[in-house]
């Protein structure tokens, strides 16, 4: 089993719609959970950052957090053409705080 | 966010050189910076987690003695890709993380190192 695993897509979206995109990890003991976008030939830029059980909200993006499901998701609202792009769930994993990253699902927002 | 600065963006070596990546925290002291490399078309593999004044940590199947790591500010870490051969031509990115537990972790622009 991964570490961790997203959906690698595409999935696709209507401009304006609710994008979903979910991640799940293997280490329970896991403490904090990244959620990035990658244009392509581009570095990882950090959307959400989260450790607590729960949703926590920045302007269009929700991060939801389920610790006993082993389970973090993306919601990005109101979905743009620019928020096509890649995006990798990452978890900082219980012990030697490594940085994990899941293989990534890609997004496409269609006008 | 903060920002982190990784240098040069693109290098073009001969192989059985050595290239040197820099990777830079400007406005934060980073307690932990993370090397990671990425194919094409594929997700980020870690290759170390380097912390101020100790050695780094590397990853299973990642050569210590072909990827130097050094990290000796809380402002610096560099990478030295030594010996450098073809196959090692992918995109090496730094990651930089402050003091604390629940912190965030940002991202050098990558380097994108083509060995001919």
């Amino acid at each position: 089993q991964k570490e961790v695993e997203q959906n690698s897509g595409p999935l696709s979206v209507p401009e304006g719609a609710i994008a979903s995109l979910n991640c799940t990890y293997s280490d329970r003991g896991s403490q904090s959970f990244f959620w990035y976008r990658q244009y392509s030939g581009k570095s990882p830029e950090l959307i959400m950052f989260i450790y607590s059980n729960g949703d926590k909200e920045d302007g269009r993006f929700t991060a939801q957090l389920n610790k006993a499901s082993q389970y973090v998701s993306l919601l990005i609202r109101d979905s743009q053409p620019s928020d096509s792009a890649t995006y990798l769930c990452a978890v900082e994993g219980s012990s030697a705080s490594k940085i994990i990253f899941g293989s990534g699902t890609r997004l496409s927002i269609r006008p | 966010g903060a920002v982190v600065s990784q240098h040069p963006s693109r290098v073009i070596c001969k192989s059985g050189t050595s290239v040197k990546i820099e990777c830079r925290s400007l406005d934060f002291q980073a307690t932990t910076m993370f090397w990671y490399r990425q194919f094409p078309k594929q997700s980020l593999m870690l290759m170390a987690t380097s912390n101020e004044g100790s050695k780094a940590t590397y990853e299973q199947g990642v050569e210590k003695d072909k990827f130097l790591i050094n990290h000796a500010s809380l402002t610096l870490s560099t990478l030295t890709v030594t010996s450098a051969h073809p196959e090692d031509s992918s995109f090496y990115i730094c990651s930089a993380r402050g003091y604390g537990g629940n912190t965030e972790a940002f991202f050098g622009q990558g380097t994108r190192l083509t060995v001919v």
